[in-house]
């Protein structure tokens, strides 16, 4: 496996286009999950799915922010009417059941970094 | 809500011992867990702390005090590589999929 993949890496748009990234995560984990990161912060918790069934979203994720996992496998974060405070690394992580020890280890993908001008 | 605070800025020498502090306010607790993220690199688990005490894992050990809602990342033999920033996380229940993270410690290892 490859670990998770995030497309595209970067993407340039201008204020008031919509975006659209995709996320692969590892082939076995079951949940998966959208984070946002700008410079200095921590990831900043988006929204998750187990399997395909979205399970919890962030209050703070305005109404032009969709997710999907139609088939329980692939993601896309779409965001909509793009503001420049959209501007932001998009990290897509997964994960697979928690393990024994309680722990719930998160896989990052390298993340697509939007700009919005 | 949920939230976490570390320092911001670290500095160390090559060989040295740094020790990363992380206390957190939360609604629910269900574990802590730290994460390192070098520049322009994606957050990569490091440890996890789901009772109270020392985890050790290689050079790196990961410490947890709930009555104190506290707990620390400490690095051992340190290396120019480790020179990263570090999230400490947690989450709420056990199956609860959300992880809160803080704001990261920055940490400049010097020869």
């Amino acid at each position: 496996d490859t670990g998770v993949s995030q497309d595209p890496r970067h993407k340039i748009t201008k204020r008031g286009q919509n975006v659209t990234f995709r996320c692969d995560p590892i082939s076995e984990h079951n949940r998966l999950y959208w984070y946002r990161q700008t410079l200095g912060q921590g990831p900043e918790f988006l929204t998750y799915f187990q399997n395909e069934a979205q399970l919890e979203k962030s209050r703070l994720l305005s109404d032009r922010f969709s997710a999907e996992r139609p088939k329980g496998s692939f993601s896309t974060l779409e965001i909509q009417r793009t503001e420049q405070g959209d501007s932001a690394m998009y990290l897509c992580a997964s994960s697979p059941r928690t393990s024994s020890s309680g722990a719930n280890v998160l896989t990052f993908g390298a993340g697509s970094r939007l700009t919005v001008l | 809500g949920q939230s976490l605070e570390q320092p911001s800025e670290v500095t160390a020498v090559e060989g040295a011992i740094v020790q990363i502090n992380c206390t957190y306010q939360t609604s629910g607790f269900y574990g802590l867990s730290w994460y390192q993220q070098h520049d322009g690199g994606a957050p990569t688990f490091l440890s996890y702390n789901g009772l109270d005490g020392l985890e050790e894992t290689g050079r790196f050990s990961s410490f947890l005090s709930r009555s104190d809602s506290y707990g620390y990342l400490l690095l051992q033999e340190l290396q120019m590589k480790d020179s990263a920033s570090y999230f400490c996380a947690v989450r709420k229940g056990s199956n609860a999929g959300k992880s809160t993270f803080g704001d990261g410690t920055t940490l400049t290892v010097k020869p």
